[in-house]
């Protein structure tokens, strides 16, 4: 079985541009989440999708939003990005029921 | 109120000695399901042992073994006969209900000393 691929690896962008990392989830996993990790902390909870649709959100701002396709991958978008949105942006696939199983992650830095 | 607590930010271990890493909860919800993931420093998020609230045993994966007591809300992680490559931070976290949002406390980092 093929794991949790997200892409790019690394991204440098200006503050204030906009941003699109992508996650091809697990196969046989129908539901992918975000998470954010800043530096020295745990990951904190973005968003999930479930066939297609958003069914859960942290407490993020509106201009982190995502997409997940009908072959089950995944995009992250975030807008008017901010110093702070510099982190490593986690991607993970499961079932609803099994433990989830996390990509590599990119690693976002804003300048 | 922090729902995972990680009251270690650090540890150090002799290669080959057994650790224990901490992890208290809250929750109210009746079904959760309790976690414990390995990130070396590369950054990824490996999972390591799963342990459901209505599970009456306490779950074991190779080395790792969750010891569970539902009564005091813990959640601890025993490494057994630690190697060089256990060294990496560790967080436990814990999923409510069924969804995939998962908490995480804080994590731990633990160095293995050869």
């Amino acid at each position: 079985e093929t794991g949790v691929t997200q892409s790019p690896t690394h991204l440098i962008k200006t503050r204030g541009q906009q941003v699109t990392l992508r996650c091809s989830s697990q196969s046989g996993h129908n539901t992918v989440s975000w998470y954010q990790q800043a530096l020295g902390q745990g990951p904190q909870f973005i968003f999930q999708y479930y066939r297609e649709e958003e069914n859960g959100r942290g407490n993020f701002p509106p201009r982190f939003s995502g997409l997940q396709f009908p072959n089950y991958s995944s995009e992250l978008n975030v807008n008017a990005l901010e110093l702070d949105d510099s982190a490593l942006y986690l991607c993970a696939s499961g079932t609803g029921v099994s433990p989830l199983h996390f990509g590599n992650g990119t690693r976002l830095t804003v300048t | 109120a922090q729902k995972i607590t990680q009251t270690q930010p650090g540890m150090f271990v002799q290669e080959k000695e057994a650790v224990t890493l901490d992890c208290t909860y809250d929750t109210s919800d009746p079904s959760y399901g309790l976690f414990w993931y390995k990130q070396p420093s590369s950054g990824e998020m490996i999972f390591l042992i799963y342990q459901g609230s209505y599970d009456q045993q306490n779950a074991t994966e190779g080395r790792y073994s969750l010891n569970f007591q539902k009564a005091r809300k813990s959640a601890n992680l025993v490494i057994s006969a630690s190697q060089l490559g256990d060294s990496a931070m560790y967080f436990c976290a814990m999923r409510e209900g069924r969804d995939d949002k998962i908490i995480f406390g804080k994590g731990t980092r633990l160095h293995i000393l050869p």
